[in-house]
């Protein structure tokens, strides 16, 4: 399968403080990667869809403005997590589109966020 | 109804003996289908994918697709303890998005 990595794989910040986590394909080239968040034992949520070269499009309920995502390159998507408080606090986990098969999607290990 | 439906679990299962999952799916022209694995505290690994009626097998695990009953299954055979895992039923949307059910937590007793 398609390889998709994530970094940080977790990360302990302070209440206030901003949070960059990265997501990359890494034998592939994406044009659309996804953002999603899951809370414990809860289902996986999709926050946006981040698109090359043009602007994400969040989901409904999901601020646009606390939850910054950049996808500048066809290798490259990057999320945002502005002014953190502790609610924030989830594992996050990008995917993304091989384009091998029809709509197979490949998922990055997480990012385990955690908002003192 | 909901898109993608799913038996929460768990699902408990003897070592040796075949689990069966199932899934159900509103949207009659969905054309592909897929089975995710996901470890506690891990992301969903793709384990399966099917796009035609019928069976596919690949090792242990065997995907069976039925369109005019908007069915899609998930059989593992010779259950090992490793295989203890939340199973996420998965369905690409008309825009493209994969609309997961809620997933069926499968729990090998050894």
């Amino acid at each position: 399968g398609a390889v998709v990595s994530q970094h940080p794989s977790w990360v302990i910040c302070k209440s206030g403080t901003s949070v960059k986590i990265e997501c990359r394909s890494l034998d592939f080239q994406a044009t659309t990667m996804f953002w999603y968040r899951q809370f414990p034992k809860q289902s996986l949520m999709l926050m946006a869809t981040s698109n090359e070269g043009s602007k994400a499009t969040y989901e409904q309920g999901v601020e646009k403005d606390k939850f910054l995502i950049n996808h500048a390159s066809l290798t490259l998507s990057t999320l945002t997590v502005t002014s953190a408080h502790p609610e924030d606090s989830s594992f996050y986990i990008c995917s993304a589109f091989s384009g091998r098969s029809y709509n197979e999607q490949f998922f990055g290990p997480g990012t385990r966020l955690t908002v003192l | 109804q909901k898109e993608v439906e799913q038996n929460s679990g768990p699902l408990s299962v003897p070592e040796g003996a075949i689990a069966s999952l199932n899934c159900t799916y509103s949207d009659r022209v969905s054309q592909s289908f897929f089975w995710y694995r996901q470890y506690s505290g891990k992301s969903p690994e793709l384990i399966m994918s099917i796009y035609s009626n019928g069976d596919k097998e690949d090792g242990r695990f065997t995907a069976q697709l039925n369109k005019a009953s908007q069915y899609v299954s998930l059989l593992i055979r010779d259950s090992q303890p490793s295989d203890s895992a939340t199973y996420l039923c998965a369905v690409p949307n008309r825009d493209d998005k994969i609309i997961f059910g809620k997933g069926t937590r499968l729990h090998i007793l050894p």
